[in-house]
């Protein structure tokens, strides 16, 4: 089993809420990761860190922000919440394999619905 | 551009079937493959990771090969179990920087029946 946890795995909010998901690995990654997914669509990459200290932008541009100040611990903040924020949150962490081919390890999700 | 496109988009079968699923990509410089099984409401899971010098690799039920020049890879999932139900994506990595990006496909959505 994947140890990688978020929290909480099924949030529903009104418009205007700011929420905040947790994200917590205990494999001691460098690399961390936050993926957008909508039904039947393909994983986006809206943000991720190389390390402490470290956060940058994805490909798919996000009113979310994130922080990195543990190694462990990548939390992604909305400060408003709205209807098109409503999607699947799925936080991933990764060390490269003996090839050096860097293998990504998803928590389970956090499913955000706003009303 | 990058792409991954995966067929087909959804498939059914009987338990006990074999299935074979297909992805083809654009992506250049190429890096690994992964085959990914994700569960409804679940975190995709790595099922294998291809490089281009190997063109097949098992996992228990599950062969995935690869064809580096043709620029394709299939799922081959052997006597198939309820459990099988799941949708199965490719991602694509490519050389390009010291992440190494990532290209996602849709993935194909397979249900497997009593």
């Amino acid at each position: 089993e994947a140890d990688i946890y978020q929290t909480p795995r099924y949030l529903v909010i009104g418009t205007g809420k700011k929420i905040t998901l947790e994200c917590s690995q205990t494999m001691g990654h460098d690399k961390m990761y936050w993926y957008q997914q909508d039904p039947g669509m393909e994983l986006h990459l809206i943000h991720y860190s190389y390390g402490v200290n470290s956060t940058e932008k994805g490909d798919l541009s996000s009113e979310s922000t994130v922080s990195r100040i543990r190694t462990e611990h990548f939390p992604l903040t909305l400060e408003s919440a709205r209807p098109s924020h409503t999607s699947q949150y799925l936080c991933a962490s990764s060390a490269p394999d003996r090839r050096g081919a860097n293998v990504l390890t998803f928590g389970a999700g956090s499913r955000l619905t706003v009303l | 551009k990058n792409q991954v496109e995966q067929s087909p988009q959804s498939l059914i079968i009987l338990e006990g079937k074999n299935c074979t699923l297909q992805c083809n990509y654009t992506v250049s410089p190429f890096s690994n493959l992964r085959w990914y099984k994700q569960d409804t409401g679940r975190g995709p899971v790595s099922l294998t990771i291809m490089t281009f010098s190997e063109n097949t690799k098992s996992n228990g039920r599950y062969t995935a090969t690869l064809d580096a020049d043709t620029k394709q890879s299939s799922l081959h999932i052997t006597a198939s179990q309820l459990s099988d139900s799941a949708s199965y994506i490719c991602v694509v990595s490519d050389r390009g920087s010291t992440l190494g990006r990532l290209y996602f496909g849709r993935g194909t959505q397979l249900t497997v029946w009593p």
